[in-house]
C-alpha cells in the first residue's frame, strides 16, 4: 500500500522560532518525488518545497528545509524564523514516477504561529 | 498571477442527481486533475488527464464519474447519480509537467442531501 502518515495533527510555534513538521510514507516503488504543500486558512494550497527522491541533497527553500531519510522513509520539513503568515495547514504528499502525477496525501497538520 | 478558479464554491443537490463541477485551469498547462476531500479525511486522488484522455483514475473514480475538457479551457466533473457518501470538498489542479507543481483550485464544496 502507498500511504502517507503525519503523525502531529496540529503543532503551535512562537513566531520567530523554528518548527519541524514529521512525515514518513510507504512505498515499494523507488522512483518518486516528495512534495510539501501549504493551505492558509480560506486559502488554495500551494506548494511549498518539493524534493526528488534520486537527489541525496536535502530540497531548501528561503525559511523552509526538508530532512529527507529516504531508507527510513521520512521526509519532514523545518520552518525557520516562523513567521504569522506561514499558519496554515501543512500536507505532505508524494507522487510515483509513471502513475499520471498522481498525489498521495497526508492527513494533515495544522500549524499555530503564535505573536 | 495565473491561478486555477473553479465554480461553484457550493453546490447542494438531491441524492440521485446529477452534478458537474467545473474547473478553469491555467492556460499553458496540460496535466488535469481532481481530488476530493472528505470532512476530516484525507485529500484523495481521482483523476489525472492529458491530451484528453485520462491518464491515471483511482478505484473512487468509477463509472459515476467522468471528466471532460469540452472547449480548450474547462475541465469538468461530471458525477451522474450522487451518494450521500460523495459530499465532499473537490479540488481541481492543473500542471505543465507530470511531475511537476500541481497549482490547486479553491475548491467545490459539494453537499448531497
Amino acid at each position: 500500500a502507498q500511504t502517507v502518515t503525519q503523525s502531529q495533527p496540529e503543532m503551535s510555534v512562537q513566531e520567530a522560532e523554528t518548527v519541524t513538521l514529521s512525515c514518513t510514507y510507504d512505498t515499494s516503488e523507488n522512483n518518486y518525488y516528495l512534495f510539501w504543500y501549504k493551505q492558509p486558512p480560506s486559502r488554495q494550497m500551494i506548494l511549498v518545497i518539493r524534493q526528488e527522491a534520486y537527489k541525496q541533497q536535502n530540497a531548501t527553500e528561503n525559511r523552509f528545509s526538508v530532512n529527507f531519510q529516504k531508507a527510513a522513509k521520512s521526509f519532514s520539513l523545518k520552518i525557520s524564523d516562523s513567521q504569522l503568515g506561514d499558519t496554515a495547514m501543512y500536507f505532505c504528499a508524494f507522487m510515483i514516477y509513471n502513475q499520471g502525477g498522481k498525489l498521495i496525501f497526508g492527513q494533515g497538520t495544522e500549524l499555530s504561529v503564535k505573536p | 498571477e495565473p491561478e486555477v478558479t473553479q465554480t461553484p464554491s457550493h453546490q447542494v443537490t438531491q441524492m440521485g442527481q446529477e452534478v458537474i463541477l467545473r474547473c478553469v485551469p491555467i492556460s499553458n498547462h496540460l496535466y488535469f486533475y481532481w481530488y476530493r476531500q472528505i470532512l476530516g479525511q484525507k485529500v484523495e486522488f481521482l483523476v489525472s488527464f492529458y491530451n484528453n484522455e485520462i491518464s491515471e483514475k483511482s478505484e473512487i473514480f468509477d463509472d459515476q464519474f467522468s471528466v471532460e475538457r469540452p472547449d480548450g479551457s474547462n475541465f469538468t466533473l461530471k458525477i451522474r447519480s450522487t451518494k450521500l457518501e460523495d459530499s465532499a470538498m473537490y479540488f481541481c489542479a492543473s500542471s505543465d509537467g507530470v511531475y511537476n507543481e500541481q497549482f490547486f483550485g479553491p475548491g467545490t464544496r459539494l453537499t448531497v442531501l
